[in-house]
């Protein structure tokens, strides 16, 4: 069920101290991914990756930015963590032609925690 | 922007009854929907999706019915089992492309024994 992989599971960081969190996927998916979900919501997509084509929400905080160095990975950094960016962040793949959206495929999630 | 209604919020039923939860869309160009579950602290499982070329599919006890014209889908679940307590996202993909999904706020499914 390793097909989606996030670590690291659960991330402490302090006020303001940068983060990064990592996914990884062996379905050689050309789609990546990440939703914010905070306590009781639903998931918040947050940008997600077209092949090498960075493709950011309009509600993105500047705070979070992502690289994907290759098809396998894909990395959220939060650049200043604050008590409310606490939450499971979701890394998610899909393998889409052309325009349509096929299935989403999940990771575990990171869970992180702000002091 | 695209927007997502669920209902209920909470949905409690005896088990070996029905359960309905319903969505709505708002973005005519979506044609995409999923059906997620999500068991506490755990990562949303697809469960079922559909396209809007159909109007309803089934797998086994779960079934999901589309109306474009109304802007509406349903997730329907028979015979409910205690482990179908769980919280269920619908979604839908915004604009009708490959970008993304927007997600309704979640049903809480109890399954009374």
């Amino acid at each position: 069920d390793a097909m989606v992989i996030q670590n690291p599971r659960y991330q402490v960081t302090q006020f303001g101290k940068p983060v990064t969190l990592s996914c990884s996927q062996t379905l050689n998916h050309n789609v990546m991914y990440w939703y914010q979900q905070k306590s009781s919501q639903a998931p918040k997509l947050l940008f997600h990756y077209y092949d090498k084509d960075f493709n950011n929400e309009a509600d993105t905080p500047d705070n979070f930015q992502s690289r994907r160095p290759n098809t396998s990975f894909c990395f959220l950094d939060i650049r200043s963590p604050g008590l409310g960016d606490a939450a499971m962040y979701l890394c998610a793949t899909s393998r889409n032609a052309a325009s349509a959206q096929e299935t989403q495929y999940f990771g575990p999630g990171t869970r992180l925690l702000v002091l | 922007g695209e927007n997502v209604e669920q209902h209920p919020s909470t949905l409690s039923v005896q088990e070996g009854d029905s359960a309905v939860i319903k969505c709505t869309y708002s973005d005519s160009a979506s044609n995409y929907f999923p059906w997620y579950k999500q068991e506490l602290g755990k990562r949303p499982q697809l469960i079922i999706d559909i396209r809007s070329n159909v109007g309803e599919k089934k797998d086994q006890r779960i079934a999901v019915t589309l109306n474009k014209t109304a802007k509406h889908f349903s997730l329907h679940i028979t015979e409910t089992q205690p482990e179908d307590s769980a919280v269920y996202f619908c979604a839908a993909n915004f604009g009708g492309g490959a970008d993304g999904l927007t997600f309704g706020k979640g049903t809480h499914l109890i399954i009374q024994p």
